[in-house]
């Protein structure tokens, strides 16, 4: 059972247009959601999180917005660049008893940026 | 100078043998975990470590067996290799958070590629 679900495999977009990739989830718990960028044989690497009591949280050109109410994230970037072509994997944390935090990842979406 | 490091970055074996890859991380993380990027690239949770101690163990095959000597390592071995193993396998670390003081970022290595013919 897949908590967290990318449904587009992969998009296409103009260099200088937005960008905007998207994620669904089924647990209400989840308590953090990250955006992870990556590149061919190299690891994924942490973009933006947003926490699950906020709805929106902005770095530069790239800004997460969370629907709760739908289970829904979105990433968008804004102007994408060439050099934003990659895989985007969507993932949200689950607490433990431990104290510490499950990661669950989605399928990723692999966007490329056409010059 | 290199945050979570995995060795070796490429493996390639015969079914039925025993290997190991092993990971370091030079971050003072609490926890770490193994991840497995199959061929459906769906990265998928095996094992997590906090502090040595084990707290995620996803159902994977006995034949994977993690070893934390230090809450620096966790290495990864994995006996009678089958042509199913062949995956990415990544390992992360990251920080308890402590009232959400941060994001409590994931940071990966690079990965590990084994190929199991």
């Amino acid at each position: 059972d897949q908590q967290v679900k990318q449904n587009s495999p992969s998009l296409s977009v103009q260099e200088g247009r937005i960008s905007i990739l998207n994620c669904d989830y089924t647990n209400s718990m989840f308590d953090y959601f990250l955006w992870y960028k990556k590149y061919p044989a190299e690891g994924p690497t942490f973009l933006i999180s947003i926490s699950s009591i906020k709805d929106k949280n902005e770095d530069g050109r790239f800004t997460v917005f969370l629907n709760k109410s739908a289970k829904h994230l979105s990433l968008h970037i804004v102007p994408s660049q060439p050099g934003d072509s990659a895989v985007y994997f969507c993932a949200a944390t689950q607490s433990l008893t431990s104290g510490t935090y499950k990661y669950i990842f989605g399928t990723g979406t692999r966007l490329k940026v056409l010059a | 100078d290199t945050a979570v490091s995995q060795t070796p970055k490429y493996l390639v074996t015969q079914m039925g043998n025993d290997k190991s890859i092993k990971c370091e991380q030079n971050l003072g993380h609490d926890t770490m975990y193994w991840y497995k990027q199959d061929s459906k690239k769906f990265l998928k949770i095996m094992f997590s470590y906090n502090n040595k101690e084990l707290i995620i163990n996803e159902t994977v095959p006995n034949r994977f067996s993690p070893k934390s000597p230090d809450k620096a390592h966790l290495n990864l071995h994995i006996n009678s290799l089958e042509l199913g193993d062949s995956a990415v396998y990544f390992c992360a670390s990251s920080q308890r958070l402590y009232g959400g003081a941060n994001t409590g970022e994931l940071f990966f290595g690079e990965g590990s590629r084994l190929t199991v013919l």
